[in-house]
């Protein structure tokens, strides 16, 4: 099976401006997470996707927002960008239960 | 709440010797623990996890964890470290009282282990 993908890999975008990210999981997996990764923040829940409905959120500002499409893709937006949303963001599904997830390379992105 | 605490930002070791990473947890009822390894500019990949079962959990890459409840600690050990194995590592954890599966999972800050040649 093809692992997690992640769109783009990389992205610079300015202050004030928005972005969406892109998220595939491994087919057959309805659960799908975001994380963001700093160095100084260590690893932070965003929110998790199941069927479509976000049934976990972190402590993230309204600015952060995601969805789930029937075919179990995710995006992430991130909207009026600050300097301090740059960040590794990682994508990772899971099958139905409590196994681990698997993860995907990340988008990195940088806010200038 | 839940939670997960890895003590030591960087652990250095010498190839060949014995490698401990250290992982202490909070949860409400029993946990799920995993723990997963970060290789630069990467995602993090699976190791190993502990559900239910034997207390000594293997894993890949030859690494294994010791599940201690009364200590509430789920490190991860090696007995023989590889310079390969020099990377970040995260310790995770799922609460076990919504049995749905519906609670977030909950990563430490992870450890940075470096294996000296």
């Amino acid at each position: 099976k093809a692992g997690v993908t992640q769109t783009p890999r990389y992205l610079i975008k300015t202050r004030g401006q928005q972005v969406t990210l892109s998220c595939s999981p491994i087919s057959g997996h309805r659960s799908v997470s975001w994380y963001q990764q700093t160095p100084g923040q260590g690893l932070q829940f965003l929110f998790e996707y199941f069927s479509e409905t976000q049934r976990n959120k972190g402590n993230f500002p309204g600015r952060f927002s995601g969805r789930q499409f029937s075919n179990s893709r995710s995006e992430m937006n991130v909207s009026t960008l600050e300097l301090g949303d740059s960040a590794l963001y990682l994508c990772a599904s899971r099958p139905e239960g409590l196994g681990e997830q698997y993860f995907g390379p990340g988008t990195r992105l940088t806010v200038t | 709440a839940q939670s997960v605490a890895q003590p030591e930002d960087q652990v250095n070791v010498a190839e060949g010797n014995p490698l401990t990473v250290k992982c202490t947890y909070s949860v409400s009822g029993n946990p799920y623990l995993f723990w997963y390894v970060q290789y630069p500019n990467r995602g993090l990949q699976f190791l190993l996890k502990y559900i239910t079962g034997d207390n000594l959990v293997k894993g890949s890459y030859g690494f294994e964890a010791e599940f201690n409840k009364s200590q509430t600690s789920f490190h991860l050990k090696k007995p023989s470290a590889l310079v390969s194995d020099s990377a970040l590592y995260f310790c995770a954890v799922r609460d076990r009282a919504n049995s749905g599966g519906y609670q977030k999972v909950t990563f430490g800050t992870g450890t940075k282990l470096q294996v000296i040649p």
